[in-house]
């Protein structure tokens, strides 16, 4: 079983649509997660640090749930420049270390 | 922000070359600097850990004599791809750290291509 798992996508959906990402991670002692974003062929970016009570920023809302080990991003009123692959990437262990899901992919069209 | 030079940015060579790469932590000391690498449509994977002036800490299935990494100054890991070969082709990029609560900045990554 993966460390990190995502469903791939791709999400296709019109702009203005709201859209909603899970991720489930494997290591309960995971201490931080966090979600990039990565274009195509470029490095991966943060996007936001995911808490238990949950992260606000714009139109981007994400959250954590410990208990089911269950990450979720959401975005309101897509944008066509939010087309990208998300990466949910957790940080585990005493040197800061980053495992990262394959990332799901999101295209928004007009 | 934080900003790591990653370099060169793509590479193009022969089978049997050994390719050095390095990441350059520009605006702050880096203690620690990692090491991934991303195939195709795949998720990136921790190649190593590196440590100033320490030796490098390998995941498991890296092979540590094929990919030499050296940390020699708290701005600057080198990655070397030794006798490189065209299955080694993928995305390898750097991130850097300040420390062990410290975010991870990560390069621009270098695309490599063995013919």
């Amino acid at each position: 079983r993966k460390e990190v798992e995502q469903d791939p996508g791709p999400f296709n959906v019109p702009e203005g649509a709201t859209v909603a990402f899970n991720c489930t991670y494997s290591n309960s002692a995971s201490q931080s997660f966090f979600w990039y974003r990565q274009d195509c062929r470029k490095e991966p970016k943060l996007l936001m640090s995911v808490y238990s009570s949950g992260n606000e920023d714009g139109r981007f809302t994400a959250q954590l749930n410990r208990a089911s080990q269950y990450i979720s991003l959401l975005i309101r009123d897509s944008k066509l420049s939010d087309s990208a692959t998300y990466l949910c990437v957790v940080k585990t262990g005493g040197y800061n270390k980053l495992i990262f899901g394959a990332g799901t992919r999101l295209a928004v069209h007009p | 922000g934080a900003v790591v030079s990653q370099h060169p940015s793509r590479v193009i060579c022969k089978s049997g070359t050994s390719v050095k790469i390095e990441c350059r932590s520009l605006d702050f000391q880096a203690t620690t600097m990692f090491w991934y690498r991303q195939f195709p449509k795949q998720s990136l994977m921790l190649m190593a850990t590196s440590n100033e002036g320490s030796k490098a800490t390998y995941e498991q299935g890296v092979e540590k004599d094929k990919f030499l990494i050296n940390h020699a100054s708290l701005t600057l890991s080198t990655l070397t791809v030794t006798s490189a070969h065209p299955e080694d082709s993928s995305f390898y990029i750097c991130s850097a750290s300040g420390g062990p609560n410290q975010p991870q900045h990560f390069g621009d990554g270098t695309r490599l291509s063995i013919l």
